[in-house]
């Protein structure tokens, strides 16, 4: 079945320094991308997405490319801020099925 | 704020007693999912709904689960004769369309301890 497994945690950063959390995924066809935020004490929000090979999502400074070659939608940041700390989860999701399978989830501090 | 909203935010129950959560979606999106999160794991689906109708049920719905939309609108959904195994976080989402790119909103999850 599809899946989704996501670089290890937890991730330690200090302020403006350069992120990738890596993901990468099992599925069958051309399955939808996503990230996933979950701030302190918020549900999760959508952060960005990618629906065909090569598309690029990007939103708040992240941006992630849907790399079907290698399976992968990893997720970068070039300056990160101390409000970038949250949990991050990589997802997908297909036309038929539309249900989201989720990675394990990264969590991220960062340090002023 | 006319997010998904989730009732109750917190339950604490004892094993063998039945629970039961409400979610209301944002108005007028069709589709309705529910998730289940454990402590360091990302969320796994459950179910979800097509206005009314229950489309699809993972296999880690047991017999013990039930969830009904009845009018297309709130849901819930009833564990029955709960085992410490269903302390989690249940999560609620709703999307305007079935598109495997539309977005999915989430509601802010009960929490349930089983004792």
């Amino acid at each position: 079945g599809d899946s989704v497994t996501q670089m290890e945690g937890p991730v330690t950063l200090s302020e403006e320094a350069f992120l990738t959390i890596n993901c990468t995924y099992t599925a069958t066809g051309y399955p939808s991308l996503f990230w996933y935020v979950q701030y302190p004490g918020e549900g999760l929000q959508l952060l960005l997405k990618a629906t065909k090979a090569d598309d690029k999502g990007s939103n708040k400074g992240f941006e992630a490319t849907y790399r079907k070659e290698t399976t992968s939608f990893h997720l970068e940041k070039g300056s990160v801020q101390v409000s970038d700390s949250a949990v991050y989860f990589c997802a997908l999701s297909h036309q038929g099925a539309q249900k989201l399978v989720f990675g394990q989830g990264t969590r991220l501090t960062i340090n002023p | 704020d006319t997010g998904v909203s989730q009732d109750p935010r917190h339950k604490i129950t004892k094993r063998g007693q039945n629970v039961t959560f409400r979610c209301d979606p944002i108005s007028e999106h069709n589709r309705l999912y529910w998730y289940r999160q454990t402590l360091g794991q990302g969320p796994e689906f459950l179910t979800y709904f097509q206005n009314e109708a229950q489309l699809e049920k993972s296999r880690l719905l047991s017999d013990r689960f039930s969830a009904e939309r009845p009018k297309g609108s709130f849901s819930t959904l009833e564990i029955q004769r709960t085992e410490q195994g269903d302390s989690a976080m249940y999560l609620c989402a709703s999307s305007l369309g079935g598109g495997a790119s539309d977005e999915q909103f989430f509601g802010p999850g009960t929490r349930l301890t089983v004792l």
